[in-house]
C-alpha cells in the first residue's frame, strides 16, 4: 500500500551545519508531498509542501524538491539553527479522499 | 483565522475507563480528521469525516473506538474501555473542501491541533 519511509534519527548537527532528512515513498501517481515539523510540546505544523514532479517547497530556509524518478522529497537546510531543533514528519496524500499518509518522523537536535 | 480547539490537552486514567476527547476544527472547514500519534511514531488516521458523514474509518477499532460529528463542526473521539496501548498523543486535523481554496492538484493542506495526550495506566 501506500507509505513514507524517513530516515531513522535522532539527527544531532552543531549550529550552521548543513541538514539533510531523507523521505521516500512509494506511489500510485503523483501525490502531493508534505515536510510537517512538531516542536516540543506543540502540535504539527506545515513547513512545506509540492504538488507536482519537479515542484521545490520552501520555507523558513527549509527546502524539498519532488523527485518522481527516485520517489523522494529529501529535506534540507543550509545552516540549522538550535531553534530548528523539533520532529520532522514527511507525508503524502493518497489512500483515499485528501487523507495524509506520514513516516514515522526523524527528531533533529542542534547545539550551539 | 483561529486554529483548531482541542481539549483536554491532557488525560491520565486507568485501564478500562472511557475517556472523551473534543475537537473544534477551524471554521468553514469541511474534512475534519483524527490520528493517532504514539510515541516515537507517525501519526496514523483513525477517522475522517466529510461534514458529518464518515468517509474513511478502516483503522479505527471499532470495538472500543467512536467518533462523531454531529452537525458537521465539531467532533467527539470516545473510548470505551481503554487498554494500556491507547496511550497516545490524538490529533485532530481539519482541511477545506476540495475545490474551494485548493491548488490546482486538489490536495488541500491539514490543519492540527495542539493534541490531547492521553496516558492509561
Amino acid at each position: 500500500g501506500d507509505s513514507v519511509t524517513q530516515m531513522e534519527g535522532p539527527v544531532t548537527l552543531s549550529e550552521e551545519a548543513f541538514l539533510t532528512i531523507n523521505c521516500t515513498y512509494t506511489a500510485t501517481g503523483y501525490p502531493s508531498l508534505f515536510w510537517y515539523v512538531q516542536y516540543p510540546g506543540e502540535g504539527l505544523q506545515l513547513l512545506l509542501k509540492a504538488t507536482k514532479a519537479d515542484d521545490k517547497g520552501s520555507n523558513k530556509g527549509f527546502e524539498a524538491t519532488y523527485r518522481k524518478e527516485t520517489t523522494s522529497f529529501h529535506l534540507e537546510k543550509g545552516s540549522v539553527q538550535v531553534s530548528d531543533s523539533a520532529v520532522y514528519f514527511c507525508a503524502r496524500m493518497g489512500g483515499g479522499y485528501n487523507k495524509l499518509i506520514f513516516g514515522a518522523g526523524t527528531r533533529l537536535a542542534v547545539h550551539p | 483565522e483561529a486554529g483548531v480547539a482541542q481539549s483536554p490537552r491532557y488525560k491520565i486514567i486507568e485501564k478500562r475507563q472511557s475517556v472523551a476527547f473534543w475537537c473544534n476544527p477551524i471554521s468553514g472547514h469541511a474534512t475534519l480528521y483524527w490520528y493517532q500519534q504514539i510515541l516515537g511514531q507517525g501519526p496514523k488516521l483513525l477517522i475522517q469525516f466529510q461534514n458529518n458523514g464518515v468517509v474513511d474509518d478502516s483503522q479505527l477499532p471499532k470495538d472500543r473506538f467512536s467518533a462523531e460529528r454531529l452537525k458537521g463542526v465539531d467532533s467527539t473521539l470516545k473510548i470505551q474501555p481503554a487498554k494500556l496501548e491507547d496511550s497516545a498523543v490524538y490529533l485532530c486535523a481539519s482541511s477545506p473542501p476540495l475545490g474551494r481554496g485548493a491548488p490546482a492538484s486538489g490536495a488541500n493542506v491539514l490543519t492540527f491541533g495542539a493534541g490531547s495526550r492521553l496516558t492509561v495506566l
